[in-house]
Formats: C-alpha cells, sequence, structure tokens
C-alpha cells in the first residue's frame, strides 16, 4: 500500500530535550516536506526536500532541522524544543516539484511543556 | 506573497443541505488549486484539484471552478452526509515552487 508513515504519532516533552521525528515514504518519491499545522493559521511549510542531499528552508524553519539521506527518509529534528512549537506535524511527500498530488502522512501531535 | 483566504467556520449544517465553502486566493501567475479534506484525527486527503482556469474538479460529490477572474475556487456539494464532517482546506501550488500555500481551514460538521 502506497503510504507515508510518521512516528511518533503523539509525543510529550519537556523544553531542551532533543528529539526526532521520523517520516518515510514507500513510493519512490523525489519531492518531501514537513508541514505544521496551528489553529487558524492552516498548514504551514516548515522544510522540503526535492532528492537526496537537497533541502530548503520553507516559511517556519526556525528551530528545525531536517535530513535527506536516503530517498525514503526525511525525519524532522528539534534540537532544543520550545513551548512555540507545540503543534501537529505532517510530512508529505509528491512524486517530484510541480503540481503533482501531495500525499500527507497521519501527523504527530507533539506538546512541548 | 501568496495567499488562501477561506470562509471562517465552524459550519453546521443538516444533513442533505447544500454547502459552499469559499475560497479565494491572491497568487501571480498561474498557480494550481486544491481542496483537501482532514477527518477527524487524520491526515490530509487530496479532494479535488483544477490546474487551470475554467477547469471544474470533483470527487465524492464535491465540485470546485478555478475562476481566474474572480480568483476563487469555491467548495460545493448538493446534498451533505454525517461522514462529510471534517476540516476542508483550500491550497494552492506553483509547477516552480512545489510548495503549497494553505487557508486557514474551514471546519463542517453535518448533524443528522
Amino acid at each position: 500500500e502506497a503510504q507515508v508513515t510518521q512516528n511518533p504519532r503523539y509525543l510529550i516533552t519537556v523544553t531542551g530535550k532533543k528529539l526526532t521525528v521520523t517520516c518515510s515514504q514507500n513510493m519512490n518519491h523525489e519531492y518531501m516536506s514537513w508541514y505544521r499545522q496551528d489553529p487558524g493559521l492552516g498548514l504551514r511549510q516548515i522544510y522540503y526536500s526535492m532528492n537526496v542531499e537537497v533541502t530548503d528552508k520553507g516559511d517556519v524553519p526556525e528551530g528545525y532541522k531536517v535530513s535527506r539521506k536516503e530517498k525514503r527518509n526525511f525525519p524532522l529534528i528539534l534540537e532544543s524544543p520550545s513551548p512555540n512549537q507545540t503543534s501537529l506535524y505532517f510530512c508529505a511527500s509528491r512524486i517530484r516539484q510541480g503540481t503533482d498530488t501531495q500525499y500527507f502522512g497521519p501527523g504527530t501531535r507533539l506538546t512541548v511543556l | 506573497g501568496d495567499s488562501v483566504t477561506q470562509m471562517e467556520g465552524p459550519v453546521t449544517l443538516s444533513e442533505e443541505a447544500f454547502l459552499t465553502i469559499n475560497c479565494t486566493y491572491t497568487a501571480t501567475g498561474y498557480p494550481s488549486l486544491f481542496w483537501y479534506v482532514q477527518y477527524p484525527g487524520e491526515g490530509l486527503q487530496l479532494l479535488l484539484k483544477a490546474t487551470k482556469a475554467d477547469d471544474k474538479g470533483s470527487n465524492k460529490g464535491f465540485e470546485a471552478t478555478y475562476r481566474k477572474e474572480t480568483t476563487s475556487f469555491h467548495l460545493e456539494k448538493g446534498s451533505v452526509q454525517v461522514s462529510d464532517s471534517a476540516v476542508y482546506f483550500c491550497a494552492l501550488t506553483h509547477n516552480q515552487g512545489g510548495k503549497l500555500i494553505f487557508g486557514q481551514g474551514t471546519e463542517l460538521s453535518v448533524k443528522p
């Protein structure tokens, strides 16, 4: 089954404790991205990757890091989480940059205390 | 910069009522337009899309027409069901950018 998976689905952590949210897709997609969803703001892009070892900032990259060492995986790293990073996070992938359909993961709800 | 504006929610309708969720956009050039749906506790799913002016996207009884002259992409359904209760997002993207720009989302609640 074609899908985007994320782990964990729920996470409660404390300020400053490094964490990683994993994202994996099994569709051989080139383009992957991370969004955060906040009430009244819709989804905003954090980082994106057009292919292996090619990443770039989205609209709200501060406080986040990413890496793309393999085509299927695109982890989101919070080196020192803060309460303003409490949000619902979605990973997404598409075949390539452009207007192709984008597939979303199920989401990770992160709470930073 | 590019932006998408949706009507405020929540929208509450009775089953079999007519649905319209307004969406307008500001963008340079000719973006592609999308409606995504998010059911409770789930990720976003593509509902329909239109890639050029006057195109009509349709799926599961939902429709939206790309109106360049009014920069709009309103979502409609003739008869909603309880199972349509969800949050609906309007979004746009450009060929070159790849990034989806979302509206704030509109929550729909359909009562039996």
